[in-house]
């Protein structure tokens, strides 16, 4: 199957300083990623669409320059929180869908286990 | 665009009970839709996929759902919960099959199993 690596899980940090959030495709090549926000007991929103070697796209409301994404190969896309405050503390999640090309075996969206943020 | 709206935002069955829980979806296009599983502090986990194929998907860990166009549907089902089941779990659709289409997800629907 597909996998996506996230990291950290969990991370706290001082109001003010960036934090940066991992996401690695172990088996597959994802040209696309995508990020989510999930507030507690809510669903998924979605952040922000990262593409290898492009500008990301960023739904409305989200801001660029606090969100920074980066997706500089074909198995790693980045997420930073730059200047964190408390209501930047949330769970956020990363997926990629894996198709394979060769065989056209689609799994469908993987999803990373999630970094919970805390900013104190 | 495409929507998703999960019927019930919470639900709450006994051990060995059917399982439902409800979806229904808004596109333009054919959809494709999944059913995703979270426990807390995790990441989402695909329970099954409908891609145009058959319209009766069976997925992991005992779930199916059945993909009806008519009642723009797409419930869950599982004939007899196990306490191991109590998860949110959400419903999604994508309409497209490439890797840059984005999902767009329902609210969600937290399942609680009653020994």
């Amino acid at each position: 199957g597909a996998v996506v690596s996230q990291h950290p899980s969990r991370v706290i940090c001082k109001s003010g300083t960036s934090v940066k959030i991992e996401c690695r495709s172990l088996d597959f090549q994802a040209t696309t990623m995508f990020w989510y926000r999930q507030f507690p007991k809510k669903s998924l929103m979605l952040m922000a669409t990262s593409n290898e070697g492009s500008k990301a796209t960023y739904e409305q409301g989200v801001e660029k320059d606090k969100f920074l994404i980066n997706h500089a190969s074909l198995t790693l896309s980045t997420l930073t929180v730059t200047s964190a405050h408390p209501e930047d503390s949330s769970f956020y999640i990363c997926s990629a869908r894996a198709i394979w090309a060769g065989t056209s075996v689609d799994y469908g969206y993987t999803f990373g286990s999630g970094t919970r943020l805390t900013v104190v | 665009a495409q929507s998703v709206t999960q019927l019930g935002s919470h639900v709450s069955v006994s051990e060995g009970a059917l399982v439902l829980l409800r979806c229904n979806y808004s596109s333009s296009v054919p959809p494709y839709l999944f059913w995703y599983v979270q426990y807390p502090n995790q990441g989402l986990q695909l329970l099954l996929k409908y891609t145009s194929a058959a319209t009766l998907v069976k997925g992991i860990n005992g779930f199916e759902a059945e993909f009806k166009k008519s009642e723009t549907s797409f419930h869950l089902t599982k004939p007899s919960a196990h306490m191991r089941d109590a998860a949110e779990y959400f419903c999604a659709v994508s309409v497209g099959g490439g890797s840059n289409y984005k999902l767009t997800f329902g609210k969600g629907t937290l399942l609680t199993v009653n020994p």
